[in-house]
């Protein structure tokens, strides 16, 4: 079983739609991230939270500490949020290094 | 099967000193690598891409350089760091062509500059 896990692995959405991206782990973390690759590019670094909610623009990223699961929100989408959403992990232990999960694709229709 | 190399896996090193970091990927051809840096309480930050021997592209200006003398080989370096420079370091590699191109990530380096 793999340490970071996402749902769904892949999505597809009408313009205008709430989506909700999730990640669980299975180990303890000092900091959780969430990343965007669009398409031929490299990765985006979204959002690093360790404890409660972030908000940028329409993106909004939750954790829960206790249930080891985060929340990638994104309002009103748009074609343009199509990507894939990476969420990854920093190890409290082994030297903090990153896990990855296996990454959502999103596809958002006009 | 396709594996991705990074040395040295920490680093401890002198403000001032010089920096050379090696990445190497196995079992393909003509991949695009990329350069990543996770500093201290911040998200992963694209330093630089390469598309091809010899083509850089570098996103964030600042005191590092990239070079790319073989196929598979990614080298990220510095002639003098600042401690501002200290951080985790990815590397990692896709396959080229249109559409969506998974990135796979090295184990990454660890530097402390102090």
């Amino acid at each position: 079983k793999n340490e970071v896990e996402q749902s769904p692995q892949n999505l597809t959405a009408q313009e205008g739609e709430f989506i909700t991206i999730n990640c669980s782990y299975s180990v303890g973390i000092s900091a959780l991230h969430w990343l965007q690759q669009h398409p031929g590019g490299g990765i985006v670094s979204l959002f690093m939270l360790s404890s409660g909610k972030k908000k940028h623009g329409r993106l909004i990223a939750t954790i829960n500490i206790q249930e080891k699961h985060s929340s990638l929100h994104i309002t009103a989408s748009h074609p343009r949020d199509s990507a894939v959403y990476i969420c990854a992990v920093n190890r409290r232990t082994s030297q903090g290094n990153l896990i990855f999960g296996k990454g959502t694709k999103l596809s958002v229709k006009p | 099967s396709q594996t991705i190399h990074q040395w040295p896996a920490t680093l401890v090193q002198p403000v001032g000193s010089p920096l050379s970091l090696e990445c190497t990927v196995e079992g393909t051809s003509n991949p695009n690598l990329y350069w990543y840096r996770q500093a201290a309480g911040r998200g992963l930050q694209l330093l630089f891409y390469s598309v091809g021997i010899g083509q850089i592209s570098s996103e964030v200006p600042q005191n590092l350089s990239a070079s790319r003398p073989q196929d598979r080989q990614f080298i990220l370096s510095s002639k003098k760091l600042l401690l501002s420079d200290s951080g985790f370091y990815l590397c990692a590699w896709s396959t080229r062509g249109p559409g969506w191109e998974t990135q796979y990530f090295g184990p990454g380096t660890r530097l402390l500059v102090l």
